[in-house]
């Protein structure tokens, strides 16, 4: 399978706790993006990378997020302190943007968090 | 604060008919624009984008880019109970790609 993977897919855990969700993306793709979506809505950007770099953050990712893609390659997103309102899906994506107009973005399976 | 706005239905047509899906945004200076297909407790997959005004049609889709209006929408052609699912529209700036909330899409057979 050549798609974005995610690990796990599902993680349960106790307020306070905190947990790290692993994204390998398509091989060879410059780019990779979070996004956390809750029932009803569409994702909500997080952060990316380009390569090794992290370019952007959104204002929603507070102190208690962290994103690490160390080597260009996999990327972590790790959330401390899990509080209710994390509970959601944390997708994963991955694009080629080398001199195109658009960054067409693909998605893993994405991790289904429940803090209890 | 750049919004992508979508009717959030359930939009509801019959097996063979043309689904119509709709969505505006804020941000004049979006470059690209992308539909995704999403189904039940699934990620969503790409279904088309779109950067230049006018039509682009990928076998029964059709994406239409308006972008004095701020307008994109998406033609589903001989509409299948297999397209039941939550389409979202998706807009791309310089840094980050902001995803309407999804329209559900009802197919009935």
């Amino acid at each position: 399978d050549t798609g974005v993977s995610q690990d796990p897919r599902h993680k349960i855990t106790k307020r306070g706790q905190n947990v790290t969700f692993r994204c390998d993306p398509i091989s060879e793709h410059n780019r990779l993006y979070w996004y956390r979506q809750t029932l009803g809505q569409g994702p909500e950007f997080l952060t990316y990378f380009q390569n090794e770099a992290q370019l952007e953050k959104s204002r929603l990712l507070s102190d208690r997020f962290s994103a690490e893609r160390p080597k260009g390659s996999f990327s972590t997103l790790e959330i401390q302190r899990t509080e209710q309102g994390d509970s959601a899906m944390y997708l994963c994506a991955s694009s080629l943007l080398f001199l195109v107009v658009t960054d067409t973005q693909y998605f893993g399976p994405g991790t289904r968090l429940t803090v209890l | 604060q750049k919004e992508v706005e979508q009717n959030s239905g359930p939009l509801s047509v019959p097996e063979g008919a043309i689904a119509s899906l709709n969505c505006t945004y804020s941000d004049r200076g979006s470059q690209s624009f992308f539909w995704y297909r999403q189904y039940s407790g699934k990620s969503p997959e790409l279904i088309m984008f779109i950067y230049s005004n006018g039509d682009k049609e990928d076998g029964r889709f059709t994406a239409q880019l308006n972008k004095a209006s701020q307008y994109v929408s998406l033609l589903i052609r001989d509409s299948q109970p297999s397209d039941s699912a939550t389409y979202l529209c998706a807009v791309s700036g310089d840094n980050d790609m902001r995803f309407g909330a999804g329209t559900r899409l009802t197919v009935k057979p």
